[in-house]
């Protein structure tokens, strides 16, 4: 079936850099893409999502960029900070498979002090 | 209640003994999801209920696996004659409708372990 994301890496930034987590996606039907973090002992929290009519979306701190051509998401964070440490994952999804989310392997962020 | 809750967070049984884990989802909320985290990994989906349709089961890895949804609120997955491998944290989510711009709301999760 369709993959999200296959991997789980780490990343590992110096606090106050900039990071940027990559997810590739494979199915180019997908209309909506979620970004979620999940912490040490919680569940996956939302953070940021972006609609396939959309390259880029910013938030506090964070922002998406969508590449349909080459089916690729990425995430930056701006400033990182230690409570940014945690795993990242990416999904998608598409309206035409009613409310189902594709979860990628997820990354994750080690930010040094 | 203000979000998705699970219990127990934790739970550590024998090999051979069923365990239920149950799952208390957002007030509303139409949709539930049943996801699997081994350690390190990613989301591995399970089960999905939204309203009164059959829920798709397509994500349960065997026969020992089952889910069920009462009244269209709590649901509680129960894993028969466990096994070592079943070990994971299990994740239930939550949304508000059909459509995947609603998103999913998490619970913490149950840690289980099979000893």
């Amino acid at each position: 079936g369709e993959s999200v994301g296959l991997h789980l890496p780490t990343l590992s930034v110096q606090e106050g850099d900039n990071s940027i987590i990559n997810c590739a996606y494979s199915n180019s039907a997908s209309d909506y893409f979620i970004w979620y973090k999940q912490e040490s002992g919680k569940g996956p929290q939302f953070i940021i999502d972006i609609r396939s009519n959309m390259d880029k979306r910013q938030g506090q701190r964070v922002t998406v960029l969508l590449n349909k051509t080459v089916k690729h998401l990425s995430l930056q964070i701006a400033a990182t900070q230690p409570g940014d440490s945690a795993v990242y994952f990416c999904a998608e999804g598409t309206n035409n498979a009613g409310n189902m989310l594709t979860f990628g392997g997820g990354t994750r962020l080690m930010v040094k002090p | 209640g203000a979000g998705v809750s699970q219990s127990p967070s934790n739970k550590v049984t024998e090999k051979g003994k069923d365990v239920e884990l149950r799952c208390d989802p957002i007030s509303g909320h139409t949709a539930l999801y049943w996801y699997r985290q081994s350690l390190g990994q990613g989301l591995e989906f399970l089960i999905y209920f939204q309203g009164n349709s059959a829920p798709d089961k397509s994500g349960l890895p065997s026969d020992r696996f089952s889910a069920e949804r009462t009244g269209g609120s709590v649901s509680t997955l129960t894993i028969q004659r466990t096994q070592q491998e079943d070990s994971a944290v299990y994740l239930c989510a939550s949304s508000l409708g059909v459509g995947v711009k609603y998103g999913y709301t998490f619970g913490s999760g149950t840690r289980l372990t099979v000893v």
